[in-house]
């Protein structure tokens, strides 16, 4: 049963534009979520985390936006750069021990 | 401070056999996890150590074990290798600490196992 779900495969953006990732999640359990980019052949690195206290944390050129009551959590990528390009995994852990639930992944190719 | 390593990067085995893969997490990091990465299907979740014990445990099957060292560093064995296995196995480190309480995990470069 996947608890945390990414529904877009892949996702391709103009560089300059906005990228979008979205993740929903089923468990209300969850209080802490991430969001990891993930190249070839190596493995996740950590990008952005919000708590369930806050609704928006921005870092940069990236920003995640968490509606609880949707169970909806979004990445935004202002502007995107070629190097952006990369798989995107949303990630959430609950307030009862260090598991961490991942989604598929949504793969970002930013166009020159 | 030095990253999460694994070794090896790369192994082809055939059915049947087992493997063992090694994790060193970053230097303070006290909980290592696991995770076996396919197509399609993310980051699925194997198991998670925390002081040599361990302390959650996914929905795979028993042929997929592990084990935590005083040091911190963890093993994780397969034994009787389906060609299913084929994947990337990721491990990462966190500190561990009390649940509640907001940690990140950091990856290594995961090992890339392909089962003949």
């Amino acid at each position: 049963d996947q608890q945390v779900k990414q529904n877009s495969p892949s996702l391709s953006v103009q560089e300059g534009r906005i990228s979008i990732l979205n993740c929903d999640y089923t468990n209300s359990m969850f209080d802490y979520f991430l969001w990891y980019k993930k190249y070839p052949a190596e493995g996740p690195t950590f990008l952005i985390s919000i708590s369930s206290i806050k609704d928006k944390n921005e870092d940069g050129r990236f920003t995640v936006f968490l509606n609880k009551s949707a169970k909806h959590l979004s990445l935004h990528i202002v502007p995107s750069q070629p190097g952006d390009s990369a798989v995107y995994f949303c990630a959430a852990s609950p307030n009862t021990g260090n598991q961490f639930y991942f989604g598929t992944g949504t793969s970002l190719t930013v166009i020159p | 401070k030095a990253g999460v390593t694994q070794t090896p990067r790369y192994l082809i085995k055939t059915r049947g056999q087992q493997v063992t893969l090694s994790c060193s997490p970053i230097s303070g990091h006290r909980s290592v996890s696991w995770y076996q990465q396919t197509p399609g299907q993310g980051l699925q979740f194997l198991f998670e150590y925390f002081s040599e014990t361990q302390r959650n445990k996914g929905n795979f099957p028993g042929r997929f074990s592990g084990r935590q060292f005083s040091n911190s560093r963890s093993e994780m064995n397969v034994s009787t290798l389906e060609l299913g296995d084929s994947a990337l196995y990721l491990c990462a480190s966190s500190l561990g600490l009390s649940a509640g309480l907001e940690e990140t995990q950091y990856f290594g470069p995961g090992t890339r196992l392909l089962v003949l």
